[in-house]
């Protein structure tokens, strides 16, 4: 009983590295999302996606990436790391859009140094 | 204004108290709502999604209050397993598509 996998859960990156957060689920969800979580703030949309070959910006995108080639994967790039983009990112699914609740991923804890 | 705002708390209680907490929202079009639990460096779990009419789930009472925008979570008989952070989650239209928002959640410390 998987649900959503996240890999890895600790990555230590360098300035102006890049590195790719990956997301996979097994629930055949439709949506998938990815958020990140700063320390005692709430969880901000940086990425969505409504379905296979679609992905639209959350609230706060800039510095990231994303791709949806199947249902089932949904990874996160970024491209030019910067210590900004430190915090822990959570990837969820749901079956639809409303009425429905969204299942998470056990997160990565990322830090740029 | 935040679109969903809460407590911050912590609200510190005694083993057995009840304890409740408020979250209110700024969209009066919001269609859905939710309460999750976030255990410390753990990912966000739902604990249980929130009806028009109230609904309960053993120990946990949800309310809507549509004309005043909040939502409430009372938890009675707390155990020392409920310390947590309780978020509230709203689902708002944003143009053609839907998105949660979340609050910042509420820590809960239930102590001996």
């Amino acid at each position: 009983n998987a649900g959503v996998t996240q890999t890895p859960k600790f990555r230590i990156l360098k300035i102006g590295q890049s590195m790719t957060l990956q997301c996979t689920q097994d629930m055949n969800h439709n949506y998938m999302y990815w958020y990140r979580q700063d320390p005692g703030m709430g969880l901000k949309l940086i990425y969505y996606s409504v379905g296979a070959g679609i992905t639209d910006k959350g609230e706060v995108p800039n510095g990231y990436n994303v791709s949806r080639s199947t249902t089932e994967d949904f990874p996160l790039r970024l491209e030019l790391a910067a210590p900004s983009q430190t915090s822990v990112y959570f990837c969820a699914s749901s079956y639809g859009q409303v009425n429905q609740p969204q299942h998470f991923g056990d997160g990565t804890r990322l830090s740029i140094l | 204004r935040k679109e969903v705002e809460q407590d911050p708390g912590p609200f510190n209680v005694p083993e057995g108290a009840t304890v409740a907490f408020n979250c209110t929202y700024s969209n009066s079009a919001s269609q859905s709502f939710f309460w999750y639990r976030q255990d410390c460096r753990k990912e966000p779990k739902l604990l249980m999604s929130v009806y028009s009419s109230g609904n309960e789930d053993g120990r946990f009472t949800a309310q809507l209050n549509r004309a005043s925008q909040y939502i409430s979570l009372l938890i009675r008989d707390s155990k020392l397993s409920d310390s947590a952070t309780y978020l509230c989650v709203v689902n708002i239209a944003v143009d053609s598509s839907y998105k949660l928002i979340f609050g910042s959640g509420t820590r809960l410390l239930v102590r001996p």
